[in-house]
């Protein structure tokens, strides 16, 4: 049972507009929330996070938004660059002490087309 | 710095044969996460250790499967016999005791049965 899903496998945007992808979640227990981004041939980097705590998380071009209530959450990249075509995968956990454990989704591949 | 290293990079092998993946990760990390990456499911936690020792191993699909960490700098994934279902990317990941979940993966092992 995919606790935290990514229903969009690919989104192709412009270069210079707005890309915005989504994840959505099961688990209510779930109460930190990342982004990670993955190029070929290599392994995932960390590139921004959200706590339950709050519902927005900006960090230069990438921000992060959480709507608990629906168990969603969205990256926006703006302007969107060439470099950001990558698969971009959603990630949850439970923030308490002790669990370690990320729950990732399947991922979304982004092309920004020049 | 190295970041995280994993060996071999490609391994192709027959169904039966035992196949043992590496790992050395970032000097200093006390974490360290075995992941399986497939189409269907996405990034799977399959093990994690902290200071070498084994913390949550049930993500580990069958018995067949096995990870050690004899030490801080190095860990295998062992897989005997292999099966075609293994087929999928490894990834080996570290991290910092106060970041746990900012990961820092490895380049990954795509592995390969026949």
């Amino acid at each position: 049972d995919q606790q935290v899903k990514q229903n969009s496998p690919s989104l192709s945007v412009q270069e210079g507009r707005i890309s915005i992808l989504n994840c959505d979640y099961t688990n209510s227990m779930f109460d930190y929330f990342l982004w990670y981004k993955k190029y070929p041939a290599e392994g995932p980097t960390f590139l921004i996070s959200i706590s339950s705590i709050k519902d927005k998380n900006e960090d230069g071009r990438f921000t992060v938004f959480l709507n608990k209530s629906a168990k969603h959450l969205s990256l926006h990249i703006v302007p969107s660059q060439p470099g950001d075509s990558a698969v971009y995968f959603c990630a949850a956990t439970r923030g308490d002490f002790g669990n370690e454990k990320l729950t990732f989704g399947t991922g979304t591949r982004l092309t920004i087309i020049p | 710095d190295a970041g995280v290293i994993q060996s071999p990079r490609h391994e192709v092998t027959e169904m039966g044969q035992e196949v043992t993946l590496r790992c050395k990760p970032i000097s200093g990390h006390d974490y360290l996460f075995w992941y399986r990456q497939t189409m269907m499911r996405g990034l799977e936690l399959l093990i994690y250790f902290n200071n070498n020792v084994p913390i949550d191993d049930s993500g580990m699909p069958e018995d067949r499967f096995s990870a050690k960490m004899p030490n801080a700098s190095f860990s295998t994934l062992k897989i005997q016999p292999s099966e075609p279902r293994d087929s999928a990317v490894y990834f080996c990941a570290s991290s910092f005791r106060d970041r746990v979940y900012e990961q820092y993966f490895g380049p990954g092992t795509r592995l390969t049965v026949t």
